[in-house]
């Protein structure tokens, strides 16, 4: 009955590679976000999406590629790995505009 | 634009200390605060919010106050427990920005016995 999931929880690949992380929430909210944690622990929104429109984009390089089939899912999918790629990646949802937003338990990727 | 400032941590406390986190805020219209705790790896948690000016949020024995005229969203537990230690992050949500979170730099906090 886990609210908001995601897969995998551990993600270790080499640089120059293409992955995916998959969220799907069972809240049956009309947002979804993704954020990413740092080394530091600072949080950042990096996308966001509304009954499978994307309303934030927050100046990600253009090798994240977030991916919306319906609204219970965003997947978000990263090409060409950097080292810099390496943190926490959280996936978020909420009911709706400034309603608390329940977050998954993350994806660590670490980059060789 | 959007900012949130905690004070720096980590923060050590004995058992059945009282616990006070700092948190200012800066935005452009009128925010609804949060505070998120993330316990070791795990993901974040819904903590406790206030919507709008001197609304209180409590829960699990910690109290938040939206103070507008301080722009503050200081966080209290009156007897903090070992089981309290994790990462606080206060956090705001903007009606003008589509509901992102702008978090602090959040605070860790280790309680001893």
């Amino acid at each position: 009955d886990t609210a908001v999931s995601q897969t995998p929880k551990y993600l270790v690949t080499q640089m120059g590679n293409d992955k995916s992380i998959k969220c799907e929430q069972n809240l049956g909210h009309d947002t979804m976000y993704w954020y990413k944690q740092d080394s530091k622990k600072f949080l950042k929104i990096m996308f966001s999406y509304n009954n499978k429109e994307l309303i934030i984009n927050e100046t990600v390089p253009n090798r994240f590629s977030p991916k919306s089939p319906d609204k219970a899912h965003l997947n978000l999918h990263i090409n060409s790995l950097e080292l810099g790629d390496s943190a926490v990646y959280f996936c978020a949802s909420s009911r709706a505009d400034n309603q608390p937003q329940h977050f998954g338990d993350g994806t660590r990727l670490s980059i060789l | 634009g959007d900012s949130v400032t905690q004070m720096e941590g980590p923060v050590t406390l004995s058992e059945e200390a009282f616990l006070t986190i700092n948190c200012t805020y800066t935005a452009t219209g009128y925010p609804s605060l949060f505070w998120y705790v993330q316990y070791p790896g795990e993901g974040l948690q819904l903590l406790l919010k206030a919507t709008k000016a001197d609304d209180k949020g409590s829960n699990k024995g910690f109290e938040a106050t939206y103070r507008k005229e301080t722009t503050s969203f200081h966080l209290e537990k009156g007897s903090v427990q070992v089981s309290d230690s994790a990462v606080y992050f206060c956090a705001l949500s903007d009606p003008g920005t589509a509901s992102k979170l702008t978090f602090g730099t959040g605070t860790r906090l280790q309680v001893m016995l």
